[in-house]
């Protein structure tokens, strides 16, 4: 079954503004991974967090991650047009069964 | 070097027919996946294999099945394909459970 949901599942801003999406999933993980997918293309690993940190960053990209909500946002700063793509949000439990992703925030910078 | 190629990029075949899609992976990796996406762009896991242990997503098909001739393959074969099966097919690479994983650029599969 499916773990994340991001929210929202569309965000349109303008360039240099920034973009906040949010993940929420429902079991205990291991890990949280962000991912960006460019249109057509595979998916890029942007950041892992681990379940016992609460924040970190990654150039423009800030991560954070409450477990007790079981939440986690991703804040890009400073948008740019080529930030355009969708995002995923990907969990890892204890189990050997891989990464499981959410549905996805599509994200459009406006020049 | 690409580090996860998958082979076709495109993919359109008759129901009924079998096919292959070929992943290699150059980065020593330990694992390896392949993941499906719809048309909602949807990801859902299908396969993870390691050298000692095959994982399979129980709501795949029997039809698809994972061959690994060596740990730096992980190929896909689908019997019998049906309209449902169209989609993108993803295959991943991961060090070990718990790091982040590198993708393919994905085969476009298209039944008609």
């Amino acid at each position: 079954s499916q773990q994340g949901e991001e929210d929202p599942q569309a965000l349109s801003i303008q360039e240099g503004e920034n973009a906040t999406m949010n993940c929420s999933y429902k079991t205990s993980i291991n890990n949280l991974q962000w991912y960006r997918q460019n249109s057509g293309r595979g998916l890029v690993h942007l950041i892992l967090i681990r379940s016992n940190e609460r924040e970190k960053h990654s150039g423009r990209l800030r991560v954070t991650l409450d477990t007790s909500k079981k939440s986690s946002s991703l804040l890009i700063t400073a948008s740019r047009a080529a930030d355009t793509a969708s995002y995923f949000c990907a969990t890892l439990g204890g189990g050997a069964d891989g990464l499981t992703f959410g549905k996805g925030t599509h994200l459009i910078i406006q020049p | 070097d690409t580090a996860v190629s998958q082979t076709p990029k495109y993919l359109v075949t008759q129901m009924g027919n079998d096919k292959s899609i070929k992943c290699e992976q150059n980065l020593g990796h330990d694992t390896m996946y392949w993941y499906k996406q719809d048309s909602k762009k949807f990801l859902k896991i299908m396969f993870s294999y390691n050298n000692k242990e095959l994982i399979i997503n129980e709501t795949v098909p029997n039809r698809f099945s994972p061959k690994s001739p060596d740990k730096a393959h992980l190929n896909l074969h689908i019997n019998s394909l049906e309209l449902g099966d169209s989609a993108v097919y993803f295959c991943a690479s991961s060090q070990m459970s718990g790091y982040g994983y590198t993708f393919g650029s994905g085969t476009r599969l298209t039944v008609v």
